[in-house]
């Protein structure tokens, strides 16, 4: 079956740092691949999304590439801020729209 | 702000109460989805209703009841609850492609006492 595997957190990173959350699937097929952000309290929301391979997915300043060539969508951020922290999810559909099989998570802490 | 909302956004009920969830989303999306989210877990599928009929259902115990009424509207109902039901409740849409995102209500927390 599917499967999204997420670098193990919490990661915590000082303010203006680089970020680097790893995530890598195994799937059927040709799944989209999404990330998806947690901020306390809340809901999780779209981040990103790439649907095929070697597309780039980007938004508020964190990107991510679809590498079907070694089954991976790590996010990138150049610079975090307090603001960013959350958990992030990362996430697939293959086959369908109904069923999301979703990584573990990964807690981002950024401190000032 | 949320696209979807979902009310309430607290519950504390005892095991032998009945309530429910509701949620409602006005994106024109038809697909809907229940998920229960443990602290510091993924969301776990519970429901899926397509065009208004339920499609999925993940071997959820007969105690969570789900309910569309409409294509904006989504109903939870509890009964007999368990001390391990204590959650986050999530609702989400979405429209029905592979590649269409789901969006997410910030979700009912549930506390069976």
């Amino acid at each position: 079956g599917d499967s999204v595997t997420q670098m193990e957190g919490p990661v915590t990173l000082s303010e203006e740092a680089f970020l680097t959350i790893n995530c890598t699937y195994t799937a059927t097929g040709y799944p989209s691949l999404f990330w998806y952000v947690q901020y306390p309290g809340e809901g999780l929301q779209l981040l990103l999304k790439a649907t095929k391979a070697d597309d780039k997915g980007s938004n508020k300043g964190f990107e991510a590439t679809y590498r079907k060539e070694t089954t991976s969508f790590h996010l990138e951020k150049g610079s975090v801020q307090v603001s960013d922290s959350a958990v992030y999810f990362c996430a697939l559909h293959s086959g369908g729209y109904q069923k999301v099989t979703f990584g573990t998570g990964t807690k981002l802490q950024v401190i000032p | 702000d949320t696209e979807v909302t979902q009310t309430p956004k607290h519950l504390v009920m005892g095991m032998t109460n009945k309530k429910s969830l509701k949620c409602e989303q006005h994106m024109g999306h038809r697909a809907m989805y229940w998920y229960k989210q443990k602290a510091k877990k993924p969301p776990e599928l519970m429901f899926v209703y397509s065009y208004e009929k339920l499609s999925i259902n993940e071997s959820v115990p007969s105690r969570f009841s789900p309910e569309c009424p409409n294509s904006s509207l989504l109903n939870l109902h509890l009964h007999a609850l368990q001390p391990e039901d204590s959650a986050l409740y999530l609702c989400a849409s979405s429209s029905t492609g592979r590649d269409q995102p789901q969006h997410f209500g910030d979700g009912t927390r549930l506390s069976i006492l």
